[in-house]
């Protein structure tokens, strides 16, 4: 099946800080999502893209489709505290009933 | 607004025995999906539907089964647990036309 890289898988920064985290497929995708685990909670959507070269912002949050539609990045600006938690990329490969894959997380934790 | 949710949210079992997870979305998706959480896996599909009546396999389907009987309901049964089945089991759900799944809060297995 198609398998999503997700990197870095933890990351440890300083409160205020920006991080940059992003995901790569073996495969061409038509959509990229970013959702954010909180611990004990199921993930959220952070943002979504749909199509090459988009770039969305969500708050302090940025994520870039890449124009090789085969990666996307998810920049977190002036962190705090309360962006710990799990960053997940997902994304489908094809369009109709193809499910969502899923990177395997990357885990963010915030020195105050 | 309910959105997805799982039930139960915790549940210990003796290896063995048998259960069903149940989740149910109030948002008229016709996508419903099973995922388990393991450390260091990410989000592995189990199983997933496109349709009430309907089920397809994910990544993960070995030792599950699967009914969507119902639009809003998808149900997860473990006939026969085994300890290689403790995990946190998401269940979600995604419009036909649109790509973004919802997630439910999770179900804590322990399989001892």
């Amino acid at each position: 099946g198609q398998q999503l890289n997700q990197s870095p898988q933890s990351m440890f920064i300083q409160e205020g800080e920006d991080v940059s985290m992003n995901c790569t497929s073996s495969s061409i995708f038509n959509t990229w999502l970013w959702y954010k685990q909180d611990p004990g909670e199921g993930p959220v959507l952070l943002i979504a893209l749909y199509k090459a070269g988009e770039l969305t912002s969500n708050g302090r949050l940025t994520a870039q489709f890449g124009i090789t539609r085969k990666d996307s990045f998810l920049n977190i600006s002036a962190s705090i505290p309360s962006d710990v938690g799990i960053y997940f990329c997902a994304g489908r490969w094809n369009s109709g009933n193809t499910p969502l894959v899923f990177g395997k997380g990357t885990r963010l934790s915030v020195i105050a | 607004n309910a959105g997805v949710t799982q039930t139960p949210k915790f549940r210990v079992l003796k290896t063995g025995q048998s259960m069903t997870l149940l989740c149910a979305q109030d948002m008229n998706h016709e996508y419903m999906y099973w995922y388990r959480q393991d450390p260091g896996m990410g989000l592995r599909l189990i199983h997933y539907s496109v349709g009430e009546g309907t089920t397809a396999k994910g990544e993960v389907p070995d030792g599950y089964n699967v009914s969507r009987l119902k639009k809003q309901n998808f149900l997860l049964g473990l006939e026969s647990a085994a300890p290689s089945q403790t995990s946190v089991y998401f269940c979600a759900s995604s419009a036909q036309t649109n790509t973004e799944a919802f997630f439910g809060q999770g179900t804590r297995l322990t399989v001892v």
